[in-house]
């Protein structure tokens, strides 16, 4: 069974930095595209990083130079460091396994609870 | 960037409805579209991948239809336990981008 847990949220002041985990289970993480996506209080879901079975990285525009995405084949963990934290930054951040569709193309199947991050002084 | 977006915003409905939901991409994604359901609380649940194909354990009464840039999801006999938030993305192109979500709701 494919299990995803999140941690390492918490309350951070602006300008902070945090370190989220994604401990995967029943699968091998570096064997998948895995992402994070995030979800502000009372919004909807953006995604936020990738990185691929071969280890490039992307990243949406509002955290890049700001956030790395990384993994611990060891420890078949995903994590997402989080530097130069702002306000805008307060979400529940969510890890996702993804897998490809019948054309290869990569989709999110399975997702961890989510740890709240709240930026704020 | 790829802008999705989602009519209605919400909706109530009765049990046993039949509830659509369209979903409309600012440009063609072919059939790279994902559906996914968000209960309060509750991490997103994957429903449907490629536009129309359920994902193991979706229960058959979810369908989904469309491609290039218009989308729907249907719900053929809405139960209790599908009052919740819905949302599409595309994964067509990075960015990967949702739908701001629509609501559905008890009447």
């Amino acid at each position: 069974e494919v299990q995803l847990v999140e941690s390492g949220g918490g309350l951070i002041q602006p300008g902070g930095s945090l370190r989220l985990s994604c401990a995967a289970s029943g699968f091998t993480v570096s064997s998948n595209y895995m992402s994070w996506v995030r979800q502000a209080p009372g919004k909807g879901l953006e995604w936020v990083s990738v990185i691929y079975s071969g280890g490039a990285t992307s990243y949406i525009d509002s955290v890049k130079g700001r956030f790395t995405i990384s993994r611990d084949n060891s420890r078949n963990t995903l994590y997402l460091q989080m530097n130069t934290l702002r306000a805008e930054d307060t979400a529940v951040y969510y890890c996702a396994r993804e897998i490809p569709d019948f054309s290869g193309y990569q989709n999110m199947r399975d997702w961890g609870q989510g740890t709240l991050v709240t930026v704020s002084s | 960037d790829i802008q999705m977006t989602q009519s209605p915003s919400s909706l109530s409905a009765s049990v046993g409805d039949r509830v659509t939901i369209t979903c409309r991409a600012s440009q063609d994604i072919s059939n790279y579209l994902a559906w996914f359901q968000q209960k309060p609380g509750e991490a997103p649940k994957s429903l449907i991948y490629g536009a129309s194909s359920l994902h193991s354990g979706v229960p058959s009464k979810f369908s989904g239809s469309g491609s290039g840039t218009d989308f729907t999801l249907t719900i053929s006999s809405l139960q209790s336990e599908d009052f919740a938030t819905y949302y599409c993305q595309q994964y067509s192109h990075l960015p990967r981008t949702f739908g701001p979500g629509t609501k559905v709701e008890i009447k």
